[in-house]
């Protein structure tokens, strides 16, 4: 299976900052890359389909950058929405494989 | 649009079959691919497996022995059954589908149903 390691766990960041997640697989997966936002007791929510295509209705302070092996979603400028756990998922090869998560905290 | 809804049994006995049934509304179950994927509690995702509407399965190899994906089509539904279940199958189990015909992210979600493994 590729391993997806993402980095922070966790993130403490205050409202208008720019903040910035890496996700790194364990061989190259090209482009194919999502990332997701969930919050607590909901269900995971696509942002970036193919490491930098922007999901339709997601503000674009959001975006994806990478391909390989290195992955990074970027925060623009954090807005109290977005505060909540974010995963990588690669489906270059089946089984798809998440990453662990990282949690956007308030500073 | 297209939504999903989980149901199934909250709790299921050690050693026990888990069975959960996703139901497709608003749009046809024709043409996509349908997948489980789960969530232990405070912990990360797992994709379980997916079905085409055309019967074809694919299967985590770490559940495969375990999991069977089945399609209802006249009722718009897919199902889980995950047999053999001990307190690592105790889980959020999600259903989800990608609209994309050629790529393997989830841009449809349901809410998600909680199983809880406990005598």
């Amino acid at each position: 299976d590729i391993q997806m390691t993402q980095s922070p766990s966790t993130l403490s960041a205050s409202v208008g900052d720019r903040v910035t997640i890496t996700c790194r697989a364990s061989q190259s997966i090209s482009s194919w890359l999502a990332w997701y936002q969930q919050k607590p007791g909901k269900a995971p929510k696509l942002l970036i389909y193919k490491a930098s295509s922007l999901e339709s209705g997601v503000p674009s302070r959001f975006s994806g950058s990478g391909s390989g092996t290195e992955f990074t979603l970027t925060i623009s400028s954090l807005q109290p929405d977005d505060f909540a756990t974010y995963y990588c998922q690669q489906y270059d090869t089946s089984p798809w494989t998440f990453g662990q998560g990282t949690k956007v905290e308030i500073k | 649009q297209v939504q999903l809804q989980e149901s199934g049994p909250g709790l299921v006995k050690p050693s026990e079959t888990l069975s959960l049934t996703c139901t497709v509304s608003g749009g046809s179950i024709s043409g996509y691919y349908w997948s489980w994927i789960r969530q232990p509690p405070g912990k990360g995702l797992e994709w379980i497996g997916y079905i085409y509407y055309s019967g074809s399965t694919n299967y985590n190899p770490s559940l495969k022995s375990r999991v069977t994906i089945s399609l209802h089509t006249s009722k718009n539904q897919f199902s889980l059954r995950l047999s053999s279940v001990s307190a690592a199958d105790t889980a959020m189990y999600y259903c989800a589908t990608t609209s994309s015909h050629s790529q393997w992210y989830f841009d449809l979600w349901g809410r998600g149903t909680l199983v809880t493994v406990s005598s």
